[in-house]
């Protein structure tokens, strides 16, 4: 149930690109994505909902491909603040939103 | 609003004893849930309310955990007896809807 997330970690120097991707084997109703940073509360992102459509923000994007059951969050010319752990939520129904394992990104002067 | 509001931020218990979480949600929001994070098993969803009524316990690990939602603004997590395997960071997060998830603080949980 829970989705799969890729890759585990990231080192990225300032200003780098990076992606991280997230797949479910269930039929997904909405995809969140969520950072973390140590020793706090993970704190919302982005939500992308059933209709393959693209998010972003500033230099943090995301894609929803519904019928691969995909979805990308896409971060450009990274900065230090971008450090953190990212999570992938899905949600087949509505708010049943369970997490994927994680994806540890660093950005290093 | 003052957010998504855990207590104790902090908990220390001997195995066996009982131990017991409290959360407000933020006003308003209609769905409520209770996360427990830990090296291993990353974020884990344990149950969430819909309107004050369980909709999905099947991530409660055991019978010794239970939860509740009396009311629209107060919900609690309960274990009884408590293991060490129990220790963990245990987070109550809030939405209206399958809208955006606010976190609170969380709980850090150790039983020794």
């Amino acid at each position: 149930q829970q989705p799969v997330q890729s890759p585990q970690a990231v080192i990225l120097r300032e200003g780098e690109d990076a992606v991280i991707n997230c797949s479910s084997s269930k039929a997904l109703y909405s995809v969140h994505w969520y950072r973390q940073k140590h020793g706090e509360a993970p704190v919302f992102l982005m939500i992308l909902l059933k209709g393959g459509e693209q998010k972003g923000h500033d230099k943090i994007s995301a894609s929803f491909n519904e019928k691969k059951q995909q979805s990308s969050l896409y971060l450009t010319a990274s900065q230090l603040s971008y450090s953190g752990t990212y999570f992938c939520g899905t949600a087949a129904f509505g708010n049943d939103m369970r997490f994927g394992a994680g994806t540890r990104l660093t950005v290093k002067p | 609003d003052a957010g998504v509001i855990q207590s104790p931020r902090h908990e220390v218990t001997e195995m066996g004893q009982e131990v017991t979480l409290r959360c407000k949600p933020i006003s308003g929001h209609n769905s409520l849930f209770w996360y427990r994070q830990t090296m291993m098993r990353g974020l884990e969803l344990l149950i969430y309310f819909n309107n004050n009524v369980p909709i999905d316990d099947s991530g409660m690990p055991e019978d010794r955990f239970s939860a509740k939602m009396p009311n629209a603004s107060f919900s609690t997590l309960k274990i009884q007896p408590s293991e060490p395997r129990d220790s963990a960071v245990y987070f109550c997060a809030s939405s209206l809807g399958a809208g955006e998830t606010f976190f609170g603080q969380g709980t850090r949980l150790t039983v020794v």
